[in-house]
């Protein structure tokens, strides 16, 4: 149980393109989702947090025009990463909360995506 | 806002031997949750182990075991009998009770086991 998925796992784009990362909760009600970015080498740094139906909250320093995420439904969080520049290349990683399910404040994270921007 | 701090970038160590890594952390929270995840080459976030700040009992979980010295603000992990499956970076996160949902992790320790 507790399975989060994301697509594509691997994404090649030209510059100023724009890319979408979905993130998928396989068998549970994501009520809050997360989205990490992690350059190599290094830790998760959150970039945003989502609750279903609401706007997303940004941390200190993430463009919010760029970084559009939309978390519509209880089991569906996307990222579409706008205008993408060889800076953005990057993995990010989501991951899944049920605030019903999780007492102990876990979260269920998803494979992740490698974004490569040339 | 918490800070979590790993200060082992990598460390090694002999199949079949024991190795501890260590965490420190920094919160005014009362209580919280604290968490070691693993992050083999295939870059998945693995859950090893997790100590609830009100539990004074270390958490255990077969060869993984947690040293939490809750007014040190020390949470190190243990690992018995490491195999090579256990090759993988490992991070330290901190999260709150409440409210705040958010995971605050560590830069991580690299740990290589030698076969």
């Amino acid at each position: 149980g507790a399975v989060v998925s994301q697509h594509p796992s691997w994404v090649i784009c030209k510059s100023g393109t724009s890319v979408k990362i979905e993130c998928r909760s396989l068998d549970f009600q994501a009520t809050t989702m997360f989205w990490y970015r992690q350059f190599p080498k290094q830790s998760l740094m959150l970039m945003a947090t989502s609750n279903e139906g609401s706007k997303a909250t940004y941390e200190q320093g993430v463009e919010k025009d760029k970084f559009l995420i939309n978390h519509a439904s209880l089991t569906l969080s996307t990222l579409t990463v706008t205008s993408a520049h060889p800076e953005d290349s990057s993995f990010y990683i989501c991951s899944a909360r049920d605030w019903r399910l999780a007492v102990n404040n876990e979260q269920f994270f998803g494979p992740g995506t490698r974004l490569t921007v040339l | 806002a918490q800070t979590v701090t790993q200060s082992q970038p990598e460390m090694s160590v002999q199949e079949a031997e024991t190795v501890t890594l260590s965490c420190t952390y920094d919160t005014s929270e009362s209580n919280y949750y604290l968490f070691w995840y693993k992050q083999p080459p295939s870059r998945q976030m693995i859950l090893v182990i997790r100590q609830e700040a009100y539990k004074q009992q270390n958490a255990t979980e077969n060869r993984f075991s947690v040293n939490f010295q809750k007014a040190a603000k020390s949470f190190s992990l243990k690992i018995s009998d490491s195999q090579l499956g256990d090759t993988a970076m490992y991070f330290c996160a901190f999260g709150a009770t409440f409210g705040n949902e958010k995971l605050t992790f560590g830069t991580g320790t690299r740990l290589t086991i030698i076969p």
